[in-house]
């Protein structure tokens, strides 16, 4: 079965500092791969997808992650954390043929001015 | 359009109370999910709709009963609720098997 590790549910980092969010999933095959971002009693919303395509993957907001097949991760990273990233991420996994997401456990960033 | 929208946005309900949540997108997308969402936890999976048709059910009590009317709605209905019940329900829809979810901003729920 697939699984979704996020190592870190809180992530503290200075304003303007590199943000590095660990996110680790077990597959037999490489998956689908996303991260979302949820702010308080909001929905989730969509940050980047892996689909096989580019190993490294540029999202919105200047997030990027980069898809490791030798060390299973998928880890996402921010060069310069702002005010406004504040927010609980998720990293999920999909698997090939279902309509299943598995997602991680979450990491809350803070980022302190 | 590409946002999913959800009515309402809190909801209060007592244990005898029948009510219904509401999610729609015209995206064109073909499958939508309910989820449920508990303080401080990832999304849980509930149901899956792919072209009109319930695909899965992640045994779900019955007292959460889904609808798919068409394909650019999704209700989930509500009927003897538990405290424990109360949550955030998020409602997603994607084009295809596996592509990325769009969430709904979801409906806050509070059962008495």
């Amino acid at each position: 079965a697939q699984s979704v590790t996020q190592l870190g549910s809180h992530v503290s980092v200075s304003e303007g500092a590199l943000v590095l969010l660990r996110c680790n999933y077990s597959s037999s095959v490489p998956p689908y791969l996303f991260w979302y971002v949820q702010y308080p009693n909001q929905g989730l919303q969509l940050l980047l997808k892996y689909t096989s395509a580019a190993t490294l993957v540029k999202g919105i907001n200047d997030f990027e992650a980069e898809f490791k097949k030798s060390e299973t991760s998928f880890h996402l990273t921010k060069p310069s954390a702002h005010m406004s990233d504040a927010a609980e991420y998720f990293c999920a996994v999909s698997d090939r043929g279902t309509y299943k997401y598995i997602f991680g456990t979450g990491t809350r960033l803070k980022v302190l001015a | 359009d590409t946002e999913v929208t959800q009515t309402p946005k809190h909801l209060v309900m007592g244990m005898t109370n029948k009510k219904s949540l509401k999610c729609e997108q015209h995206m064109g997308h073909r499958a939508m999910y309910w989820y449920k969402q508990k303080a401080k936890k990832p999304p849980e999976l509930m149901f899956v709709y792919s072209y009109e048709k319930l695909s899965i059910n992640e045994s779900v009590p019955s007292r959460f009963s889904p609808e798919c009317p068409n394909s650019s709605l999704l209700n989930l209905h509500l009927h003897a609720l538990q405290p424990e019940d109360s949550a955030l329900y998020l409602c997603a829809s994607s084009q295809q098997i596996a592509n990325e979810q769009f969430f709904g901003p979801g409906t806050r729920l509070t059962v008495l």
